[in-house]
């Protein structure tokens, strides 16, 4: 399973972009990337998933460049509850899908 | 859609005592649920897969005979914590995985307080 690796923490002020990247050099063929978001006493909740290129949806993009060794979360004009914990996974998806949780980066956003 | 559902969400117990956490994907069948555990400022730790109709394949380091899990239908997976000590209290958290398609993501609980006291 791939090992992921991430910043421990950032910080950010309201309204601005936050880039966070994930490293995982030993990813696999069939591998999927994929990025939650966890606030405390709450469970993991999906935010995107991608396999390579961009991927966007309505809260966030997924930068994959073409070796898939990293990604890049891409949270635009961030807000006070956006603070949190992110997680990046690479695995396989669906009913097959073994996640292993690295650190995460615990996004802190300013007013 | 894809929503998983967990209860209780917060339980208190006495030490000796068995608690069980009840998962269920409550709009998709889930023939594999994954459990997790978090300490307080730590990530999710992986405790034991479950597939439908099968027995559990516990992660290394996790004690089968006092975390059992059981996933008797494609929409409800149980973890039962036998003989709880205060070391056991964590958050717990599930997900599941269904057949909606192979690169679907994961949908994780809400999770499950255990306190041991």
């Amino acid at each position: 399973l791939a090992k992921t690796t991430q910043p421990i923490s950032m910080d950010s002020y309201e309204g601005q972009e936050v880039n966070i990247t994930c490293s995982h050099n030993n990813i696999a063929t069939n591998d999927y990337i994929t990025w939650y978001q966890q606030f405390p006493s709450q469970g993991p909740r999906f935010i995107i998933q991608g396999y390579k290129t961009k991927v966007t949806n309505e809260v966030a993009s997924l930068f994959i460049p073409a070796d898939r060794k990293s990604s890049t979360l891409s949270l635009p004009r961030v807000s006070l509850s956006d603070t949190a914990v992110y997680y990046c996974l690479v695995g396989l998806s669906g009913n097959t899908g073994k996640l292993i949780f690295g650190q995460g980066t615990t996004l802190q956003v300013k007013p | 859609g894809a929503v998983v559902s967990q209860h209780p969400s917060w339980v208190i117990c006495k030490s000796g005592t068995s608690v069980k956490i009840e998962c269920r994907s409550l709009d998709f069948q889930a023939t594999t649920m994954f459990w997790y555990r978090q300490f307080p400022k730590q990530s999710l730790m992986l405790m034991a897969t479950s597939n439908e109709g099968s027995k559990a394949t516990y992660e290394q380091g996790v004690e089968k005979d006092k975390f059992l899990i059981n996933h008797a239908s494609l929409t409800l997976s149980t973890l039962t914590v036998t003989s709880a000590h205060p070391e056991d209290s964590s958050f717990y958290i599930c997900s599941a995985g269904g057949i909606v398609s192979y690169n679907s993501p994961l949908h994780f609980g809400n999770g499950t307080r255990l306190t041991v006291t």
